[in-house]
């Protein structure tokens, strides 16, 4: 059974309008990660939550945003989106700080 | 600074033939974790193992090893007796102390090896 689930799989947006992917845990995990990666190249960390605090990377770029309502679910809002931040996104947990992290199977993003 | 390089972009072997991914990492903390991920076409990362910098025993897993030295800051991975299945991207990552505990939150991948497995 899935335990970190993102949806949609596959997103199609246009250039400029806001998006939304979504993430769910059934781990109860602590903390909830966003990861942005481009073909051939690492993830990159945008973001993360321990509980309901919110460490931002430095380099993350003003226009991604970040929720996390409850402890299940994490949101990452892409308020205008740019041709280049068509990558994979990935969603991730883990229980505690240092732990293994537990993926999602992304989400492809296209921006038309 | 924090870095983990791996040399090896890409390797191509043959069924049942054994197979070391290289992982050099750097960090100045004295707790640091380790780690390896699997990353196959369909795009998840499937962990693999975690180790802390206290614990330099190898470990085996089936047909996976690990050998962690921390005299010369390296964490290979070998695959026994490869098969297609693990045709996959494989990263190394590190997470350390830093003195901020929000830092041991963060992992440093590696560009990752493409290992690609023919029959």
């Amino acid at each position: 059974d899935a335990m970190v689930i993102q949806n949609p799989r596959y997103q199609v947006t246009q250039f400029g309008k806001p998006v939304t992917l979504s993430c769910s845990q059934t781990l109860n995990h602590n903390v909830m990660y966003w990861y942005q990666q481009k073909s051939s190249q690492a993830p990159k960390l945008l973001f993360h939550y321990y509980d309901k605090d919110f460490n931002n990377e430095a380099d993350t770029p003003d226009n991604f945003q970040s929720r996390r309502p409850n402890t299940s679910f994490c949101f990452l809002d892409i308020r205008s989106p740019g041709l280049g931040d068509a990558a994979m996104y990935l969603c991730a947990t883990s229980r505690d700080r240092a732990e293994a992290q537990h993926f999602g199977d992304g989400t492809r993003l296209s921006i038309l | 600074a924090q870095k983990v390089t791996q040399a090896q972009t890409e390797i191509s072997v043959v069924e049942k033939e054994d197979v070391t991914l290289d992982c050099v990492y750097e960090t100045r903390d004295t707790t640091y974790y380790l780690f390896w991920y699997k990353q196959p076409p369909s795009g998840e990362l499937v962990f693999l193992i975690r180790r802390n910098s206290f614990d330099e025993q190898n470990e085996i897993s089936g047909r996976y090893s690990w050998n962690f030295q921390k005299s010369t800051s390296s964490f290979n991975f070998t695959i026994t007796a490869s098969q297609v299945v693990d045709s996959a991207v494989y990263f190394c990552a590190l997470s350390s102390w830093g003195g901020r505990t929000y830092n041991t939150d963060k992992l440093i991948f590696g560009t990752g090896t493409r290992l690609q497995v023919f029959p």
